[in-house]
């Protein structure tokens, strides 16, 4: 069975901290993904990662950058994090290839910025 | 126009009856499709993957693809309260760019 895991399933932070999320997956899988989940607007991508040190914007990077040292763990950094980045964040991962492989999502985790 | 679309609901339906969810898409040249479950304040959880036209069914799910009608739908059969939860459609577009539509919320009325 694929599992991810994501460091924290809630985290409340102050406006201007530096906020790090970490995710970790333990099936080899190259693709790895960052979403954030808000009601209404489903999921939006933020950040993904398709090798080590490898990155590509998502659809709303701003306010956030990420790291990839390692093949299995893929970072989501809150620079200077604001109120409208209270979310749900969930990692993903996936096997790369010709076909668009199915992702597999850790639990999440629920971010509340005061 | 959304890219995926799906109808917000709710949905109900009865204990043991057939549910049926749909998604539309935008983009004629996606070429994987999913479905994910997701309770409440948890994350999505893969139920279905179809690539072809035609249907694939596993247990009691049965995803359908129309890739000429751009649709894709999942049918539940012998609904369970169980199965109570959001729904969402996932698209692949290009490459690495899965969307994922807002979720069709379903209600099964023990």
């Amino acid at each position: 069975d694929v599992k991810v895991t994501q460091s924290s399933r809630y985290l409340v932070k102050r406006t201007g901290e530096k906020v790090f999320l970490e995710c970790v997956q333990d099936m080899d899988h190259e693709n790895m993904f960052w979403y954030r989940q808000d009601p209404g607007l489903g999921l939006r991508l933020i950040y993904f990662s398709y090798d080590v040190k490898m990155k590509e914007k998502g659809d709303i990077p701003e306010g956030y950058s990420v790291s990839r040292e390692k093949k299995e763990r893929f970072s989501l950094i809150l620079e200077s994090a604001s109120t409208n980045q209270t979310s749900m964040y969930l990692c993903a991962s996936s096997l790369s290839g010709g076909a668009f492989p199915e992702q597999y999502f850790g639990p999440g985790t629920r971010l509340t910025v005061t | 126009q959304k890219e995926v679309e799906q109808n917000s609901g709710p949905l109900s339906v009865p204990e043991g009856a057939i549910a049926s969810l749909n998604c539309t898409y935008s983009d004629r040249g996606s070429q994987s499709f999913f479905w994910y479950r997701q309770y409440s304040g948890k994350s999505p959880e893969l139920i279905m993957s179809i690539y072809s036209n035609g249907d694939k069914e596993d247990g009691r799910f049965t995803a359908q693809l129309n890739k000429a009608s751009q649709y894709v739908s999942l049918l539940i059969r012998d609904s369970q309260p169980s199965d109570s939860a959001t729904y969402l459609c996932a698209v692949v577009s290009g490459t690495y760019k899965y969307i994922f539509g807002t979720g069709t919320r379903l209600k099964v009325l023990a």
